[in-house]
């Protein structure tokens, strides 16, 4: 089963909008971090933030903010005013305490296009 | 500037080729993992070290094999490869195997199996 679902393929919008990345998580573990990562063009993955279980404020970082809520097992991920750099696939990603060797379930990704 | 440095950035082998593929990381992280990502999925995981030993293999092919001569490198040596493989193999590193820790990825290596 999937851990981590991204149900968004896709996402295109226009320079400025608002743009929000769903992420739904599945664990049994009670401590867990979660992870978003950018991926350009070029391939790396560029770490975002991460986020453990017993944290649910929710965070800014410039145009950037996580809403993350236990309840609906979601860290989702919104752009605000968005620009044509952030153009990019975004992977959410589940690490579990149960777990050795610190691996990762990445969900699917979503692809986002910023259109000037 | 990605911390984490992979060489070269593009390789095209022959089948019967063998190659390989560096990585190289200065941030004196103790776990170093290589990952192999198709177009338009995420990255599934291959071989994880820790402290120079391999930790995790994830069932990877024979034909892949990797070394990690010390703790800022890790290698892998591409042996008799087949078209499927052509993907981006990716390196990461992270502080250690604690389950909390971020990993940080190098830009890739573009690989295409003739």
């Amino acid at each position: 089963a999937q851990k981590v679902t991204q149900a968004q393929t896709e996402i295109s919008v226009v320079e400025k909008e608002d743009v929000t990345l769903d992420c739904v998580y599945e664990t049994r573990d009670t401590t867990y971090y979660l992870f978003w990562y950018k991926q350009p063009p070029s391939g790396e993955l560029v770490f975002l933030i991460r986020r453990n279980s017993f944290d649910e404020q929710n965070e800014i970082s410039g145009r950037y903010s996580w809403n993350f809520q236990k309840s609906t097992s979601s860290f989702n991920f919104t752009i605000t005013a968005s620009q044509v750099v952030d153009s990019a696939v975004y992977f959410c990603a589940l690490s579990e305490s149960l777990d050795t060797g610190n691996q990762f379930y990445f969900g699917t990704g979503t692809s986002l296009t910023v259109i000037p | 500037d990605t911390e984490v440095t992979q060489t070269p950035k593009h390789l095209v082998m022959g089948m019967t080729n063998k190659k390989s593929l560096k990585c190289e990381q200065h941030m004196g992280h103790r776990a170093m993992y290589w990952y192999k990502q198709k177009a338009k999925k995420p990255p599934e995981l291959m071989f994880v070290y820790s402290y120079e030993k391999l930790s995790i293999n994830e069932s990877v092919p024979s034909r892949f094999s990797p070394e990690c001569p010390n703790s800022s490198l890790l290698n892998l040596h591409l042996h008799a490869l087949q078209p499927e493989d052509s993907a981006l193999y990716l390196c990461a590193s992270s502080q250690g195997l604690q389950f909390n820790q971020p990993q940080h990825f190098g830009d890739g290596t573009r690989l295409s199996i003739l």
